[in-house]
């Protein structure tokens, strides 16, 4: 199976400030990937498909890129409500796996 | 306003069964792939299988091959998940999801948490 290495696994940024995260494939995903929020107690929340759109609803602070093999999550400037569990995932491959998740915490 | 609620959960034995459900309102689920994604406490997310449009084809995790089935019943808008053989490493929150068409989950219920214990 694909496995995907987020990193970091943690992630201690302040408000305002810029957030990347990373999404390494072992083997090609082509840009079949996607990026979800998961906050405490809630269920995961769509952020980006295909690895560069933005889902409906989702601010612009959230972009995607990457193909093949490396992605990357970035948040332009975070917000409060931005600290949580970002998980990505991809659907090329036979069968659909998550990554292990980057915590995001407040510095 | 799409919504999925999940229900079955709860406490069983090892080498018990349950039935999970997922009944969605706000859109017609016969239009749409559905699937099962399950998160252990404190770990991160893993598929579990999935279904498509007709319920004509069916695709498992190899940890749940055997003896998971999926189903769905369009009429009633619910999506099933029929477990049995359960074992300790099946404990988890199952979430039931809409695949959006682009092979990702636009949608999620909030979850059924399966507790296996003796």
């Amino acid at each position: 199976e694909t496995v995907l290495t987020q990193s970091p696994a943690t992630l201690s940024l302040s408000p305002g400030e810029r957030a990347t995260l990373s999404c390494r494939a072992s083997q090609s995903v082509s840009s079949y990937l996607a990026w979800y929020q998961q906050k405490p107690g809630q269920a995961p929340r769509l952020l980006i498909y295909d690895a560069s759109n933005r889902a409906p609803g989702i601010p612009a602070r959230f972009s995607g890129s990457g193909s093949g093999t490396d992605f990357t999550l970035t948040i332009s400037s975070l917000e409060p409500e931005d600290f949580a569990v970002y998980y990505c995932q991809q659907r090329s491959n036979w069968p659909v796996t998550f990554g292990q998740g980057t915590r995001l915490e407040i510095k | 306003e799409v919504q999925l609620v999940e229900s079955g959960g709860g406490l069983v034995q090892p080498g018990g069964s349950l039935r999970l459900s997922c009944a969605a309102s706000g859109f017609t689920i016969s239009s749409y792939w559905m699937h099962w994604v399950r998160q252990a406490p404190g770990k991160g997310l893993v598929w579990v299988s999935r279904i498509n449009s007709d319920g004509s084809s069916t695709g498992y995790a190899d940890s749940v091959k055997g003896r998971f089935t999926i189903s769905r019943d369009n009429a009633k808008n619910t999506l099933y998940l029929q477990m049995n053989s359960l074992r300790a490493e099946d404990t988890a929150v199952y979430y039931c999801a809409r695949d959006s068409y682009s092979g990702c989950y636009d949608s999620w219920g909030q979850g059924t948490l399966v507790t296996v214990s003796s």
